[in-house]
């Protein structure tokens, strides 16, 4: 039982630049959730789904895209890289109002 | 607009020695109250969950308060462990709808434990 991972650990990107961030969990959560992590700042929701084939936005959404296509995966794409998105990005998953399980987070550097 | 705000940013604390961190929030309806300690290159974990109805509760050497009066939480770390040094941050989620996608997240108390 893995819980949540992520993948990369690690990545830096020039401006203008696209990747993709993935997320698996195995503990066969309906809920998921992209943050992203800065000096000083709370953790922020990016996107998040409710469930396979859901998405939908948080309080930061822009500049990112995200898709559920299957239960255990939850994809974030930057399509165009911009320094302002050099942070600390944290998967979560959760059944409902239980317990969430954070990745151990991708760190990214926008030159 | 929810807020959750937690004292001090910072803390340096002598192994063995005791603390408090401090956690004040605004959310309202209350569900209920976590705290969880992330440590340097980690996602957070969940250290402990405090219902509407509970004061204390206890896990291991963490202790964790509620007074929701005040709208105030404290976590309390007894004989402290060079592996405490970590960031605790205090989760408030509103009651309401399922998920986490309206929960407010503190910045974080960042813990260092110095031999």
């Amino acid at each position: 039982n893995a819980g949540v991972t992520q993948t990369p650990k690690f990545r830096v990107l020039k401006t203008g630049q696209s990747m993709t961030l993935l997320c698996a969990q195995d503990m066969n959560h309906e809920y998921m959730y992209w943050y992203r992590q800065d000096p000083g700042m709370g953790l922020r929701l990016i996107h998040y789904s409710v469930g396979e084939g859901t998405t939908a936005k948080g309080e930061v959404p822009d500049g990112y895209n995200v898709s559920r296509l299957k239960k255990q995966n939850f994809l974030l794409g930057l399509e165009s890289a911009a320094p302002s998105q050099t942070s600390v990005y944290f998967c979560a998953s959760t059944s409902g109002r239980d317990e969430q399980f954070f990745g151990p987070g991708t760190r990214l550097t926008v030159l | 607009k929810n807020q959750v705000e937690q004292s001090p940013q910072s803390l340096i604390i002598l192994e063995g020695k005791n603390c408090t961190l401090q956690c004040n929030y605004t959310v309202s309806p209350f569900s209920n109250l976590r705290w969880y300690k992330q440590d340097t290159g980690r996602g957070p974990v969940s250290l402990t969950i405090m219902t509407f109805s509970e004061n204390t509760k206890s896990n291991g050497r963490y202790t964790a308060t509620l007074d929701a009066d005040t709208k105030q939480s404290s976590l309390h770390i007894t004989a402290s462990q060079l592996s405490d040094s970590a960031s605790y941050i205090c989760v408030v989620p509103p009651r309401g709808s399922g998920g986490y996608q309206k929960v407010t997240f503190g910045t974080g108390t960042k813990l260092q434990v110095i031999p």
